[in-house]
């Protein structure tokens, strides 16, 4: 089942890095989402793009980029790491029908 | 804003039982209100979904009401297992839009 993947799966890293996690979804949607789950499990919508068009984009701090290269591809790239990062995201997709799917998720860990 | 309340925030039945989680949106535009289930470690499983136009939807052993009135929304297990124990989450989505608004999730345990 690898209908909405993500990688890398888990990753550790210290303040101050970069760092960039992917997803890639094959199931011919037209939209894709990123959502951050935080320890008390609350899922929080980031950013969202339609068609490769960003159409969501909550109060996120600006170091955290999202670019999508085409419709099936929506990476996170985030600069400047700070412990409060630290958190599981989920990738998403979904379609006209408004089914979403999540990928299996990426636990960011912030030292 | 919008806002999905959603209570419980903790659940514990025996198995066999039924459970009921309930959530209220504040969105009157709202037409379309999935229920997901996370497992320990998981990802955001869907395991049914409502829309406006229908009041109640039954799969095997879950069921979901929708009272577009009240703009409440509830998920009913009966016969409960358990590998049903598991966070579940509520959510709302307002048409023409693609943003959905998830409740604070509900961490139900079955015990055997």
């Amino acid at each position: 089942d690898t209908a909405v993947s993500q990688t890398p799966k888990y990753l550790v890293t210290q303040m101050g890095n970069d760092k960039s996690i992917k997803c890639e979804q094959n199931l011919g949607h037209d939209t894709m989402y990123w959502y951050k789950q935080d320890s008390k499990k609350f899922l929080k919508i980031m950013f969202s793009y339609n068609n490769k068009e960003l159409i969501i984009n909550e109060t996120v701090p600006n170091r955290f980029s999202p670019k999508s290269p085409d419709k099936a591809h929506l990476n996170l790239h985030i600069n400047s790491l700070e412990l409060g990062d630290s958190a599981v995201y989920f990738c998403a997709s979904s379609s006209k029908a408004q089914v979403k799917y999540f990928g299996p998720g990426t636990r960011l860990t912030v030292t | 804003g919008e806002n999905v309340e959603q209570h419980p925030s903790t659940l514990s039945v025996q198995e066999g039982d039924s459970a009921v989680i309930k959530c209220t949106y504040s969105d009157s535009a709202s037409n379309y209100f999935p229920w997901y289930k996370q497992e320990l470690g998981k990802r955001p499983q869907l395991i049914i979904d409502i829309r406006s136009n229908v009041g109640e939807k039954k799969d095997q052993r879950i069921a979901v009401t929708l009272n577009k009135t009240a703009k409440h929304f509830s998920l009913h297990i009966t016969e409960t297992q358990p590998e049903d124990s598991a966070v579940y989450f509520c959510a709302a989505r307002a048409s023409g839009t693609y943003k959905y608004i998830f409740g604070t999730g509900t961490r139900l345990k079955v015990l055997a």
